[in-house]
């Protein structure tokens, strides 16, 4: 079955400090990846997704994320974190054609001013 | 402007109270989903709809019903709330992997 996990719950970064926020998949086939972020209170936004192609996919707010086959891994990455951007992230993966995605646990950013 | 509606936003319902959580989207998309989110669980898919007149269960749909009333609605029901359905539940709508998701109600059953 398909599984996402984040092993990290919980990071705090200083304002200003790269960030590499950690996912894991197991799936099959070639799989959808997606990043969402959810700002307190709020509904969740994309931050970007894969599909096929090249390994590096660029995202809003400055994000990116590389999908590493061999590792099953797709980290998200900032080189420099603002303050805003502290909130919870959700690696995803699709699940087949069903258009359904099963979620990792998530991890919440603290940025330290 | 275009999305996701869901109703309400917050509800707290006794025991053994049934509430009918309503989700509306105006973006044409046939899939439309359930989804509940828990600390440290992510969100766990109840159930989904991949098109008007079909509904499928997901990871934890034990508790809940739905109905896709046409293609813009898709609602949850609770027949007899339980505390452990206390929760954040989002309604969502896609089409092909491009989702939407409304801005969720909470919900806490006492």
């Amino acid at each position: 079955a398909q599984s996402v996990t984040q092993p990290d719950i919980h990071i705090t970064v200083s304002e200003g400090a790269s960030l590499e926020l950690r996912c894991n998949y197991s799936y099959g086939a070639t799989p959808y990846l997606f990043w969402y972020v959810q700002s307190p209170g709020q509904g969740l936004q994309l931050l970007l997704k894969y599909f096929s192609g090249d390994t590096l996919v660029q995202g809003i707010k400055g994000f990116e994320a590389e999908f590493k086959r061999s590792q099953s891994s797709f980290n998200l990455r900032k080189p420099s974190v603002h303050w805003s951007d502290a909130a919870e992230y959700f690696c995803a993966v699709g699940s087949g054609n069903t258009g359904k995605l099963i979620f990792g646990q998530g991890t919440t950013l603290q940025v330290k001013p | 402007n275009a999305g996701v509606t869901q109703t309400p936003k917050f509800q707290v319902l006794k025991t053994g109270q049934s509430m009918t959580l309503q989700c509306a989207q105006d973006m044409n998309h046939n899939s439309m989903y359930w989804y509940r989110q828990d600390p440290g669980m992510g969100l766990r898919l109840i159930y989904y709809s991949a098109s008007e007149g079909t509904t499928d269960k997901g990871e934890v749909p034990n508790g809940y019903n739905v109905s896709r009333l046409n293609k813009r609605e898709f609602s949850l029901r609770l027949e007899s709330a339980a505390p452990s359905q206390t929760s954040v539940y989002f309604c969502a709508s896609s089409l092909e992997y491009g989702y939407t998701f409304g801005s969720g109600t909470r919900l806490t059953v006492v």
